[in-house]
């Protein structure tokens, strides 16, 4: 089955930088890659997604990449603020209605 | 994207019991997936319920202990049966049509 390898596991920034989380996944046939951020106690919300006829994808400070051949996708997020401290994960699925595997997460702090 | 409705948010359980959640969504979907997220750990798949069909359970999950329930094209229940310590988690359900979107969350500890 599909196997996403998330890094790094924390990831601390000052205001006003650039944050960049990395993803890696296995299965080649995986064709749509969400991801998620969740503040404590809350649901996963989605911030933005992309598929796999799509190389990057933005949307204000958010954006993603993803190289297929390499089988690896990341999160841009810039000029990074205090609320945008939270885990975020990153998700593989082999279609927009199926089911996702997801990475590890990372802890993104942001500074002041 | 779909609203989701799950219940109830929290609940604290005897071992041995069992705990009955339950997902409403405000439009007709046709696969629903429960994820369970151990605390401070990523989330993982427990089952997808079609409706009309038997839930495709990952592997790890067995039907015994997560029994699942799909009557329509809108709701679905998990059923986390004889209850231990270990299955205090946040149990999520999720659609994936219409952009993927998940419930609120139930939060279970096992006294």
């Amino acid at each position: 089955g599909e196997n996403v390898e998330q890094h790094p596991s924390t990831l601390s920034v000052q205001e006003g930088d650039s944050a960049v989380i990395k993803c890696t996944y296995s299965d080649s046939a995986s064709n749509y890659f969400p991801w998620y951020k969740q503040e404590l106690g809350k649901r996963p919300q989605l911030i933005i997604d992309i598929r796999s006829n799509v190389g990057e994808k933005k949307d204000q400070r958010i954006a993603v990449t993803l190289n297929k051949t390499a089988k690896h996708f990341s999160l841009h997020i810039t000029e990074t603020q205090p609320e945008d401290s939270a885990v975020y994960f990153c998700a593989a699925s082999k279609g927009s209605a199926r089911q996702l595997t997801f990475g590890s997460g990372t802890q993104l702090t942001v500074l002041p | 994207s779909a609203v989701i409705s799950q219940k109830p948010s929290r609940d604290i359980c005897q071992r041995g019991t069992s705990l009955t959640i339950q997902c409403q969504v405000d439009s007709q979907v046709t696969m629903m997936f429960w994820y369970r997220q151990q605390p401070g750990q990523s989330l993982t798949l427990i089952a997808t319920a079609n409706q009309g069909s038997e839930a495709t359970y990952e592997s790890g999950f067995v039907i015994d202990k997560f029994p699942i329930s799909r009557p329509n094209l809108t709701f679905s229940t998990l059923t986390v049966s004889n209850l231990s310590p270990e299955d205090s988690s946040i149990y999520l359900c999720s659609v994936g049509e219409n952009g993927y979107t998940f419930g609120s969350g139930t939060r279970l500890t096992v006294v």
